[in-house]
């Protein structure tokens, strides 16, 4: 079965400083990883993803993750934090069941809410 | 622009109202889905479609109607709304019918309040 766990409901860090925002999965299959965006009052916006390509995943706004299938992981990073990276954040996966009619499954973490600190 | 455009953005009604939201993509994409969104629970997907006249139920397809007559257009049909219904409600799109490993894209999201 498929779930994703995002570790932290809530990271703070002060601005210039790294970010890490962690995210663990299980799949029963070959799973597509994605990290969204969402600002106040706005849609999701896709961040970065991957798709059993390169394991370390270069996004938008200077953030990347990387896949882990040991630890079954999908950390997401940015060396330096801005003001302009808070917001909420969602790992998400989708899993195709064996079949060519099914559709893939997708999962959504529950989010984790990135404060900056000037 | 390629855009997911959602109506209404928010509405205020009472229980048993019917009520409509609608969505439409602008990006000639196969999928389509509707996802609510709840604190502390991600966002849940209520039904989603693979292409026009394709449609299958998500995690929380209990109380909620779609159709997809035309590749473009996607409603979320509320026949009797009750307040556990209570939520914001997002469309989504992409590339890809029966597998997808494609990115969505959003729209900004409708916020239903039933009282």
């Amino acid at each position: 079965a498929q779930s994703v766990t995002q570790l932290d409901s809530h990271v703070s860090v002060s601005e210039g400083t790294p970010v890490l925002l962690r995210c663990n999965y299980s799949s029963s299959y070959s799973p597509s990883l994605f990290w969204y965006v969402q600002h106040p009052n706005k849609g999701l916006q896709l961040l970065l993803k991957y798709t059993s390509a390169a394991t370390l995943v270069k996004g938008i706004n200077g953030f990347e993750a990387e896949f882990k299938k040991s630890e079954t992981s999908f950390h997401l990073t940015k060396p330096s934090a801005h003001m302009s990276d808070a917001a909420e954040y969602f790992c998400v996966v989708s899993d195709r069941p064996p079949g060519w009619s099914s559709a893939s499954k997708i999962i959504f973490g529950s989010g984790t809410r990135l404060s900056i600190r000037p | 622009e390629a855009q997911v455009t959602q109506n209404p953005r928010y509405l205020i009604t009472v229980t048993g109202k019917k009520l409509t939201v609608t969505c439409s993509q602008n990006m000639n994409h196969e999928y389509m889905s509707w996802y609510r969104q709840d604190p502390g629970l991600g966002l849940r997907q209520i039904y989603y479609s693979m292409n026009v006249e394709v449609t299958d139920k998500g995690d929380v397809p209990e109380g909620y109607k779609v159709s997809r007559k035309e590749k473009r257009n996607f409603p979320l049909i509320l026949e009797s709304p009750s307040p556990n219904q209570t939520s914001l409600y997002f469309c989504a799109s992409s590339f890809g019918g029966t597998y997808s490993n494609q990115p969505q894209h959003f729209g900004d999201g409708t916020r239903l309040s039933i009282l």
